[in-house]
């Protein structure tokens, strides 16, 4: 079962911040929290990960709270291109873990 | 830089018939995965090897079949085909002597069967 809970859905409009909310409330010590999207039937990108700290890359910047029960994916200059679902997944960092992946969440970028 | 690497990207067959997906990992890893995505659902983890050697196992029928050859690749191997094998199969792969090892994914293999 998928260890964490997205909405369904979000919008937003291009040129603006994209802000993805994760719950993960079960999430133990040496779990990190990874992000993928999926442009559609394309294969899942990774975006990001990171533990507990906050981590920013090219692409994105994640926002652990400190009780690491949730997150937030930020997307800081949304384009039509992003237009995606957006995947949090809780997983151990170890070869043999697989990705669960749970429903996430459909965004979608308007001009 | 280099990706992975999956063929066919397309592929039709009949119920009943056999079907081989390949998987070429990015250069240096040494992790593969496949997965599984219906229409309309999330990707499901099939199986996946490390260093040639089966490292977990997933919801994968037992018509199903999969292994990693000495230079990585790995392929699947599905026989008596059913209309519900119709989805894509993503290869994914990863080099576990990074410590934070995360998976880079193909473009897919889109199978419809017949």
């Amino acid at each position: 079962d998928a260890k964490t809970t997205q909405p369904t859905s979000m919008d937003c409009a291009e040129g603006r911040a994209a802000n993805l909310p994760c719950n993960h409330s079960t999430i133990s010590g040496n779990e990190y929290v990874y992000w993928y999207r999926q442009i559609h039937s394309q294969g899942p990108q990774y975006i990001i990960h990171g533990l507990k700290n906050n981590e920013t890359n090219e692409m994105a910047s994640l926002i652990i709270t400190e009780d690491r029960k949730s997150s937030t994916l930020i997307l800081p200059h949304a384009t039509l291109r992003d237009t995606a679902v957006y995947y949090c997944i809780v997983r151990l960092p170890y070869n043999t873990d697989k990705l669960i992946f749970g429903t996430g969440t459909r965004l979608q970028v308007f001009p | 830089a280099a990706g992975v690497i999956q063929s066919p990207r397309h592929l039709i067959k009949e119920k009943r018939e056999t079907a081989t997906l390949k998987c070429y990992p990015i250069p240096r890893h040494d992790t593969v995965y496949w997965y599984q995505q219906g229409p309309g659902q999330d990707p499901q983890f099939l199986i996946s090897f490390y260093e040639k050697m089966q490292s977990d196992k997933g919801s994968i029928p037992d018509r199903f079949s999969a292994q990693q050859f000495s230079d990585y690749h790995s392929e699947l191997n599905m026989s008596s085909l059913e209309l519900g094998d119709s989805a894509l199969y993503f290869c994914a792969s990863s080099l576990a002597a990074s410590g934070q090892e995360t998976q880079y994914f193909g473009p897919g293999t889109r199978l419809l069967v017949l």
